[in-house]
């Protein structure tokens, strides 16, 4: 069974700031990972994603994040914080053999302060 | 490019009346869909998912039933609806291939049951 956990519900930094909000999964199978935002009554973007190949993945808006089998971990990063990051952020994974169906964490809602 | 069409963005129902929330799809063929609700606060449930026309599976035992009369079309429905039904829901699609595309969503619909 597949799952994720992300720590810190609640993230606040200031702007221009390092952004990192943490991720770690749990999969039977080589994982598919991504990282997805949403803003206030709107569905999910996709941000980024990790399926095979180079473990540092580039997405929208400036973000990256770096797949890290030994720690079982998807953490998101981004160098300098901008007030329009300000979202939920939601880290999922998916297994190839199962039907394409993603489990999501529960979420860290990021606040930038000016 | 692939996108998700859901309505309505917002409905207030009483307890006991039904329900029918619909998707439909663009740009794509033969999507794996799914319907997810996420409560206040709360991650994503996925509460049904369809491979195929008239194919559905469901992940939680609940007031709710889904069905898939076309391809590009996706509904979720409810004969008496409970508070416990309150919440965001969104539909998604996956691509058949490559399964790790990641989902598209829609823009989601805030049931509030009263």
């Amino acid at each position: 069974a597949q799952s994720v956990t992300q720590l810190g519900s609640h993230v606040s930094v200031s702007e221009g700031a390092l952004v990192l909000l943490r991720c770690n999964y749990s999969s039977s199978v080589p994982p598919y990972l991504f990282w997805y935002v949403q803003y206030p009554n709107q569905g999910l973007q996709l941000l980024l994603k990790y399926t095979t190949g180079a473990t540092l993945v580039k997405g929208i808006n400036g973000f990256e994040a770096e797949f890290k089998k030994s720690e079982t971990s998807f953490h998101l990063t981004k160098p300098s914080a901008h007030m329009s990051d300000a979202a939920e952020y939601f880290c999922a994974v998916s297994e190839e053999t199962n039907a394409g169906k993603s489990t999501f964490g529960d979420g860290t809602t990021l606040t930038v302060k000016p | 490019s692939q996108t998700i069409h859901q309505w309505p963005a917002t409905l207030v129902q009483p307890v006991g009346s039904p329900l029918s929330l619909e998707c439909t799809v663009e740009g794509t063929s033969n999507p794996n869909l799914y319907w997810y609700r996420q409560a206040a606060g709360r991650g994503l449930q996925l509460l049904f998912y369809s491979v195929g026309i008239g194919q559905i599976s469901s992940e939680v035992p609940q007031n709710l039933s889904a069905s898939r009369p076309q391809d590009r079309q996706f509904i979720l429905s409810s004969k008496k609806l409970l508070l416990s039904d309150s919440g965001f829901y969104l539909c998604a699609l996956n691509r058949r291939q490559p399964r790790y595309y990641g989902y598209t969503f829609g823009s989601g619909t805030r049931l509030t049951v009263v």
